[in-house]
């Protein structure tokens, strides 16, 4: 049902490595975010953009950083990965051209990453 | 800082019950909503209320909002094992454009 893609579904990584999760979506939508969520847990925004070339933080303090080149494409990369990143990672993007304040987000089904 | 906060927890029903769930807030917002997420899964939006509404209904989801309680609620009516999920609402603060979401409410539905 989902028009937003993420890639890997699951990683298993050791400590120290480099990673990359890929965030895509077909909608043309402009915005596009970055949650972290633990198991049975709130979720926390951690990174956003509003087009290409914009990327703002979150609330929640991450050491990964995104880009956003494309309007499609927004990944979120982590330079050296730490027991202390395993989480859920969910990608989503909202329109503007709804005209509704905060439109609706359309989520990815995540990629589930475990840094050993 | 949490801004919107589901009760209860945990709600476990039969087949055919409805299922009620409850969502507070702190701040005044622009609008509200609900998601649900499958386990394992992405969130799937359901339904946005304004600020400016009262009530709103889709199939068999009814939510209310009141905001001198700063308070919403999702009644799921004649509940079904397929819904078995995790319920979310999700608020903004007016003037920001982020949403923020609870710690959810886990659904059970036994068949």
């Amino acid at each position: 049902e989902a028009d937003i893609y993420q890639t890997p579904r699951y990683l298993v990584i050791g400590t120290g490595k480099k990673i990359t999760l890929e965030c895509s979506q077909t909608m043309g939508h402009d915005k596009m975010y970055w949650y972290q969520q633990d198991p049975g847990m709130e979720l926390h925004l951690i990174h956003y953009s509003y087009g290409v070339n914009s990327t703002e933080k979150g609330d929640l303090s991450s050491e990964s950083t995104v880009s956003r080149i494309r309007t499609e494409h927004f990944p979120l990369t982590l330079e050296s990965a730490r027991p202390s990143h395993t989480s859920q990672y969910l990608c989503a993007s909202s329109s503007t051209l709804l005209r509704v304040y905060n439109s609706p987000l359309h989520f990815g089904n995540g990629t589930r990453l475990t840094v050993t | 800082s949490q801004q919107g906060e589901e009760d209860p927890q945990a709600l476990s029903i039969q087949e055919g019950e409805n299922a009620t769930m409850n969502c507070s807030y702190k701040t005044s917002i622009n609008n509200l909503q609900w998601y649900r997420q499958n386990s394992g899964r992405g969130l799937v939006h359901l339904i946005l209320i304004r600020s400016n509404e009262r009530e709103k209904h889709s199939g068999r989801l009814r939510v209310t909002l009141d905001t001198s309680k700063k308070s919403s609620s999702l009644l799921i009516t004649a509940s079904r094992a397929a819904d078995t999920a995790s319920y979310f609402c999700a608020t903004d603060m007016s003037g920001s454009e982020k949403l923020v979401f609870g710690k959810g409410t886990k659904l059970t539905v036994n068949p």
